[in-house]
Parts: structure tokens; C-alpha cells; sequence
């Protein structure tokens, strides 16, 4: 199946930093990809839609200056969380769409466990 | 506003019984559907996918669907203690965005 790797698994960092996370689609390229958070014991959270060479759309309330998108290439979209404060600690797990599929299906990374101090 | 509505459970089934978890959704359009498992502190991986009315059979899985009645389900036969995780149901919607059920939490007791 489908292989989508993100990096960091897990970060930790003071308050006020800024923290980039990537999200690879390794064996299919992926014009669209999905960010999520998903705080402990609750759903995914849809932050936002990440299109190959274009503006990410972002869900409503979320702080487009905040959480930055990159999706530069076919198989890299990358997130990061600009002057991180600890309500941000989060599970953050970005999915990409499989365009060889039959159904384009959307394929999960491992997530990216970030604890802000 | 487009919905997707799971029982949250937990769902407790005898370990090598089937279990049965139900969806269902609020967009009589909607074409594709989709189940994921997630376990605690995981990402959601994709276990089914399905479009047309009836049943697709993957192994132990079974999902159906019916969309007069605008449900999907999924069965897991001979259940193991593997399976205990949290059932996703999703719904394509536009964009290609899924719309998310709230999950059922599963647990297969040894």
C-alpha cells in the first residue's frame, strides 16, 4: 500500500520557538495533502488542505500566519507551527491522496507528537 | 452541514466472534466510503474502501453499504485481541476532504 512518512515523530520545544514538520508521500505522488490535529481522547481535526504549487486552504478558526503550509513538490508538503505556545501541544498527523488509486485514497503518516513547554 | 454518526461505544466482543460496526451518514450524494482503525496514540489506518451497494469482502473484513438507507457497516470475523482499536468511519466529501465519524471504540475480550 501507500507509504506516507513524517518527520519529526516527536518534538519537544520551549515557548515561543517555531517547529516545521514534513510529511512524504514515498511511493506515489500526491498533488493533495491533508493536515490534522487530534488532541488526547478526541477526533481528527481537519487544519487544513495542503495543494502541490498552490495556497493551502485553511478550516475556519484555524490561524493561517500560525500554522504555515509548503507544498512544494509532488511528494513533500510541510507544516510549521510558528511561535509555538503550550496549547499547541498536540498529535499532528498529515495524509496525502493517492491519485493511482482507483478511489484516490488518503493515506496516513505516523503523526508528529509535539509537547511545547 | 454534512454528517457522519457513530455509536462511540466501547463495543465489547468475545475474542473469536464477529464484530459489527455501524455508520451512518447524512448526504444522500455522497459516493465513497471508507473505514480506518486507529490505535491509541497511532495514526488512522485505512482498512476498507467502498462505492457500491452491497458487500466487499477483504479477509476477515466485510463492509457494507447501503445507501438508500444511507448506512455503512463493517463486520470483523474471528475476532482477536489485535483488532481492539477505535473504527473510523469517513465519508468523501468536497475537495476530496473526508468527513469524519467520531469513531467506536472496539475491545475483544481474551
Amino acid at each position: 500500500g501507500a507509504v506516507v512518512s513524517q518527520h519529526p515523530s516527536r518534538v519537544i520545544c520551549k515557548s515561543g520557538t517555531s517547529v516545521k514538520i514534513e510529511c512524504r508521500s514515498l511511493d506515489f505522488q500526491a498533488t493533495t495533502m491533508f493536515w490534522y490535529r487530534q488532541f488526547p481522547k478526541q477526533s481528527l481535526m481537519l487544519m487544513a488542505t495542503s495543494n502541490e504549487g498552490s495556497k493551502a486552504t485553511y478550516e475556519q478558526g484555524v490561524e493561517k500566519d500560525k500554522f504555515l503550509i509548503n507544498h512544494a513538490s509532488l511528494t513533500l508538503s510541510t507544516l510549521t507551527v510558528t511561535s509555538a505556545h503550550p496549547e499547541d501541544s498536540s498529535f499532528y498527523i498529515c495524509s496525502a491522496r493517492d491519485l493511482g488509486t482507483k478511489y484516490n485514497e488518503q493515506f496516513f503518516g505516523p503523526g508528529t507528537r509535539l509537547t511545547v513547554l | 452541514q454534512k454528517e457522519v454518526e457513530q455509536n462511540s461505544g466501547p463495543l465489547s466482543v468475545p475474542e473469536g466472534a464477529i464484530a459489527s460496526l455501524n455508520c451512518t451518514y447524512s448526504d444522500r450524494g455522497s459516493q465513497s466510503f471508507f473505514w480506518y482503525r486507529q490505535y491509541s496514540g497511532k495514526s488512522p489506518e485505512l482498512i476498507m474502501s467502498i462505492y457500491s451497494n452491497g458487500d466487499k469482502e477483504d479477509g476477515r473484513f466485510t463492509a457494507q453499504l447501503n445507501k438508500a438507507s444511507q448506512y455503512v457497516s463493517l463486520l470483523i470475523r474471528d475476532s482477536q485481541p489485535s483488532d481492539s482499536a477505535t473504527y473510523l468511519c469517513a465519508v468523501r466529501g468536497s475537495n476530496y476532504q473526508l468527513i469524519w465519524g467520531a469513531g467506536t471504540k472496539l475491545i475483544i475480550k481474551p
